[in-house]
């Protein structure tokens, strides 16, 4: 199993680029996440999904949009990026049915720099 | 509201001290928590959690953690430091019931550095 991928692992966008960035999990879960991590701020939520077809706001969802169309896929938007929103994005997915303890898979993350 | 606090953002050791990095969380009921290690440039990779089960919960690469709901703790430790630890830790909980199911709560995390 690859577990949590993340695409594209590095990225750089000038000011009021769009962006997309998929995140697949081949582990059959129901839920998946996409966190933003920060130097001194741990990670927080923007966006995450408890099922195909539905999406719910995190902390800081403002400036990005997501879809969950698929599954095994959760696609995370910036329509017009800001500098504010260079950081490093991580994916996760929890939950199997065989499973209840919501223990989160992490992706390798994506660094994004906006200039 | 969940919150998760961790004592300390930097935490040194010598080789083969002790580890002890400290996270306290409120919750008006005992939740699930974890404790994940980040190596630079990685994802998080899950180190432990409690599930309600025992109390002490022993991890991967020799850690451990203590459940003690009186004191609202869950502190991770390792009885010997090595340089591989060197890495950033972060405590999380999750509400075991409610409408935000499935969501971790992390701490800010804790820098874990190891001298020679």
């Amino acid at each position: 199993n690859a577990g949590v991928t993340q695409t594209p692992k590095f990225r750089v966008l000038k000011t009021g680029q769009s962006m997309t960035l998929l995140c697949a999990q081949d582990m059959n879960h129901e839920y998946m996440y996409w966190y933003r991590q920060d130097p001194g701020m741990g990670l927080r939520l923007i966006h995450y999904s408890v099922g195909e077809g539905t999406t719910a706001k995190g902390e800081v969802p403002d400036g990005y949009n997501v879809s969950r169309l698929k599954k095994q896929n959760f696609l995370l938007g910036l329509e017009s990026a800001a500098p504010s929103q260079t950081s490093v994005y991580f994916c996760a997915s929890s939950y199997s049915k065989s499973n209840d303890y919501y223990e989160q898979y992490f992706g390798p993350g994506t660094r994004l720099t906006v200039t | 509201a969940q919150s998760v606090t961790q004592l300390g953002s930097h935490v040194s050791v010598s080789e083969g001290a002790l580890v002890l990095l400290r996270c306290n969380y409120s919750s008006s009921v005992p939740p699930y928590l974890f404790w994940y290690v980040q190596y630079p440039n990685q994802g998080l990779q899950l180190l432990l959690k409690y599930t309600s089960a025992a109390t002490l919960v022993k991890g991967i690469n020799g850690f451990e953690a203590e459940f003690k709901k009186s004191e609202t703790s869950f502190h991770l430790t390792k009885p010997s430091a090595h340089m591989s630890d060197a890495a950033e830790y972060f405590c999380a909980v999750s509400r075991v019931r409610g409408s935000t199911l499935g969501r971790l709560y992390f701490g800010r995390g804790t820098q874990l550095t190891v001298w020679p």
